[in-house]
């Protein structure tokens, strides 16, 4: 079966400029994550969807961060303005639903200079 | 607020020694966890997971309510178990995903 994918792989912006990641989960996952992996930390996440819905998204810098999964499948994370501090490695991933395993995408490494 | 915390951040042994990669979590309800590993150049990937109590790579790890762990434990080292190991725990309800800061594992021949 095909892998989560993720693009683009690579991204260097300057700071104030926007930005979009986009994610195809694995056929058939009903939950979605976004993560924001900073050099040296572990996962942070940011948004999860159930299907088309928002199940959690408390860590989502919300004056500056936006996503979306239309249709229950694809999903876009935005960033606009971005800032030097929004460098890191945005991963999306997905599962069936609930507690099971996640599977992961290659991320997106993201610069801002 | 849940936590996991992973207190090493590198941890070497040499080829054939036992490793033991700690975890422990804050968490008031019934936490569900797993262990998650990134190889060099390759995506991370679920390793194993508590309720499943498997074996997987000659890895395993036990869920100590008491003492709020999840540690993960291997006998014997290989050079292939190098790796960053990331430890999470999911909460019950949403399952949002909480992951550790890492450990990165060195198997030195």
């Amino acid at each position: 079966e095909a892998g989560v994918a993720q693009s683009p792989r690579y991204k260097i912006i300057e700071k104030r400029q926007s930005v979009a990641f986009w994610c195809n989960p694995i056929s058939g996952h009903a939950t979605l994550y976004w993560y924001q992996q900073i050099l040296g930390q572990g996962p942070k996440l940011l948004i999860q969807f159930q299907n088309n819905g928002v199940v959690d998204d408390s860590q989502l810098p919300k004056d500056r961060f936006s996503a979306e999964r239309l249709k229950g499948v694809d999903s876009t994370l935005k960033i606009q303005p971005a800032k030097l501090e929004d460098s890191a490695v945005y991963l999306c991933a997905s599962s069936l639903e609930g507690p099971s395993e996640q599977y992961f995408g290659p991320g997106t490494r993201l610069t801002v200079t | 607020a849940q936590r996991v915390t992973q207190p090493e951040k590198l941890l070497s042994v040499f080829k054939g020694a036992p490793v033991e990669l700690k975890c422990n979590y804050s968490y008031s309800g019934s936490p569900e966890l797993f262990w998650y590993v990134q190889y060099s150049r390759q995506r991370l990937q679920l390793l194993l997971r508590h309720i499943s109590r498997e074996s997987i790579k000659g890895f395993t790890a036990d869920l100590n309510k008491g003492e709020t762990s999840f540690h993960l434990k291997k006998p014997f080292a290989q050079e292939e178990d190098s790796a960053m190991y990331y430890c999470a725990l999911t909460t019950s309800g949403t399952y949002k995903y909480i992951f550790g800061t890492g450990t990165r594992l060195k198997v030195l021949a």
